[in-house]
């Protein structure tokens, strides 16, 4: 099973601030890494997948990178509506996530 | 856009069964790769099968042998028959599809399943 490490567990931040979210993985996922954004009682919302093809949707202050087993994403100056845990999932091999980031108010 | 909806959670004991259905909207269902993934109180997100457009399933260990995700194109439905579930199968449970494997680009608001005597 591959397995995601984020970082930081927690990032405390002031609104339009930015946000840099770490995902590594155990071994290579090639592009197949995706991310998440989920609140509380809401469902899960895609961001980005393969990599960095962002959603239908999703505001351009969201951008992600990487390849292999390192990567990032990036919000550039966080909305009130961005603080909520993020998480990253590899589609390589049996799908699994990483534990997630919360972004929380500072 | 593809509009999920869950239903079919509840209370029940150990070692019970319950049947957890998916529906969705569109005409693009069949093609659809579709998939249940779980989040247990306090804890991440877990993936707990997937199915493909031509009927492959795939189960998590931590659920093989007694869940088994099936699909009712004609309905537009996805299942999940849990049986012999067990305290730590508490969860709520999402569904998901894509037009891709091991992604969701869609989800539900999720059912809650809570496995206690």
């Amino acid at each position: 099973e591959i397995v995601l490490t984020q970082s930081p567990a927690t990032l405390s931040l002031f609104p339009g601030e930015r946000a840099s979210l770490s995902c590594r993985a155990s071994q290579s996922v090639g592009i197949y890494l995706v991310w998440y954004q989920k609140k509380p009682g809401q469902a899960p919302r895609l961001l980005f997948y393969e990599t960095s093809n962002r959603a239908t949707g999703i505001p351009a202050r969201f951008s992600a990178s990487g390849s292999g087993t390192d990567f990032t994403l990036t919000i550039s100056s966080l909305e009130p509506e961005d603080f909520a845990v993020y998480y990253c999932q590899q589609g390589s091999h049996w799908p699994t996530f990483g534990q997630g980031t919360k972004v929380e108010i500072k | 856009e593809v509009q999920v909806v869950e239903s079919g959670g509840g209370l029940i004991q150990p070692g019970g069964s319950l049947r957890l259905s998916c529906a969705a909207s569109g005409d693009t269902f069949s093609t659809m790769f579709i998939s249940w993934v779980r989040q247990a109180p306090g804890k991440g997100l877990e993936w707990v099968a997937i199915i493909y457009p031509d009927d492959r399933t795939f189960h998590a260990d931590a659920v093989k042998g007694r869940f088994s995700i099936s699909r009712d194109n004609s309905k537009n439905t996805v299942f999940l028959q849990m049986d012999a579930l067990r305290v730590e199968d508490t969860a709520v449970y999402y569904c998901g599809g894509a037009d891709r494997p091991n992604r969701g680009d869609y989800w539900g608001q999720g059912t809650q399943v809570t496995v206690s005597s």
